[in-house]
Order: structure tokens, then C-alpha cells, then sequence
């Protein structure tokens, strides 16, 4: 049974710095990795999807990678800003059918 | 235009009344799911139609009953409501797997989420 793990689960940097959010799996048969944002009281919003054949995906200070074999994702943010405060969710979709697994996300707080 | 729509947005009613909450996504989408969002903010998956015939139920009580009248809607109706089940639950769909990534296929796209509060 697939289980997503995400660390930390809160984090709070100053305006500018680089940071790196962690998210593991335990099932390296996966079809996709997909990193999402929620804000308050919101939806999801999807940043990044990195296929399985996919090493890293890249959307503007946004950087994911995918290591399949250590079931291991980050999603990397360069130059925070406080409109990135959010909560950061990682889903994994598996390979036997629509099933998407997420973490329990990393609460993300960017002082100004 | 809102491509995945949910409604109602709020909704507070008693233990032991039947609701429903309706989705619907103009993304041309073959699947569609319900997520369930509890006060912990942890996201698991309820249910997942495909071209309208169920594809994953995740053991949930009998007393949720999806419904999928054409592959661009799915309604989640909820019979004899009880406190467990205040949590926001999410709407969202997705291209079939198995379809061309190169497209975007498989981007879970999400709907605003209905917040159901029972008392």
C-alpha cells in the first residue's frame, strides 16, 4: 500500500531564501508525481506533474525532482517571497489505475 | 469559466439528514474523483469514476453514494449525516491514463472544495 510522507510539516523561512520540501514514498511503481499549493480555505492548485520517466520538471522558481528508485521527491523554491506562504501537497499516482496518494503537506510561511 | 465547479461552496446541516454536493468539470476529462479533506488538512481519495462507471471506491460507509449521470459530472450524495463527516470534500478530474502525457494527462485539476459542517 503506497504511503506518502512529507517533511517538514511546517516551515517558516525569511523573504529571499531557498528552501527544499521533501516528500517520500514507499511504492516506487508509480505513474506520475504531482506537487500542488493550497492556500487558505481554497482549492489545489497544480505546480508541477513529473511523469515516472521524468527526473525533474521546472516552472519558473519552482524546481521538482524524482528519484523513483529511493521513492523520493523535493520541490525546490528559490527566492521565497511571501506569496509563496501556503501549504505545499505532494500526490503520487499509481500505476494500477486513477488512485492518487498525498502527503499530508508542508505548511509553508514566508516572512517578509 | 470555472473548470471544475462545485457546489454548494458552504453547507451546515443536522446529524441525520441526506445531502448532496454536485461537481461538474468543462475540461473534457474522462475521470473524475471525490477527495475528502478532514480538520488535520489530510487529502484521501473517496472515489474515482471513469467515463461514468466506478473505478475506485476507497471503503468508504455505504452511506456516501457517488453518482456519475455523464462523464462531466459526478455527485457525491451523503445519506444520514453524521458528525465524522464535517470535512471539506474536494471535487476533481482528470485525462485518462494512458493518454498522451505530452498533453498533460493525469494533471489531477481541482475544484474550489464544499465545506460541510454538521452539527
Amino acid at each position: 500500500k503506497q504511503e506518502v510522507t512529507q517533511i517538514p510539516a511546517a516551515l517558516s523561512v525569511p523573504e529571499g531564501e531557498n528552501l527544499v520540501l521533501n516528500c517520500s514514498f514507499t511504492d516506487s511503481a508509480i505513474y506520475n508525481l504531482q506537487w500542488f499549493r493550497q492556500d487558505p480555505g481554497k482549492g489545489l492548485t497544480s505546480l508541477l506533474l513529473i511523469q515516472s520517466s521524468q527526473r525533474e520538471q521546472t516552472s519558473g522558481r519552482l524546481n521538482a525532482s524524482l528519484d523513483k528508485s529511493s521513492g523520493r521527491s523535493t520541490l525546490y523554491i528559490a527566492a521565497s517571497q511571501p506569496g509563496d506562504s501556503a501549504t505545499y501537497l505532494c500526490a503520487v499516482g499509481g500505476t494500477g489505475g486513477f488512485k492518487t496518494i498525498f502527503g499530508a503537506g508542508t505548511r509553508l510561511f514566508v516572512k517578509a | 469559466d470555472t473548470a471544475v465547479s462545485q457546489t454548494p461552496k458552504y453547507l451546515v446541516t443536522q446529524m441525520g439528514n441526506d445531502k448532496s454536493i454536485k461537481c461538474e468539470q468543462n475540461l473534457g476529462h474522462d475521470t473524475m474523483y471525490w477527495y475528502k479533506q478532514d480538520s488535520k488538512k489530510f487529502l484521501k481519495i473517496m472515489f474515482s469514476y471513469n467515463n461514468k462507471e466506478l473505478i475506485i471506491n476507497e471503503t468508504v460507509p455505504n452511506r456516501f453514494s457517488p453518482k456519475s449521470p455523464d462523464k462531466a459530472h459526478l455527485n457525491l450524495h451523503i445519506n444520514s449525516l453524521e458528525l465524522g463527516d464535517s470535512a471539506v470534500y474536494f471535487c476533481a478530474s482528470s485525462q485518462e491514463q494512458g493518454k498522451s502525457w505530452a498533453s498533460g494527462a493525469n494533471v489531477l485539476t481541482f475544484g474550489a472544495g464544499s465545506r460541510l459542517t454538521v452539527l
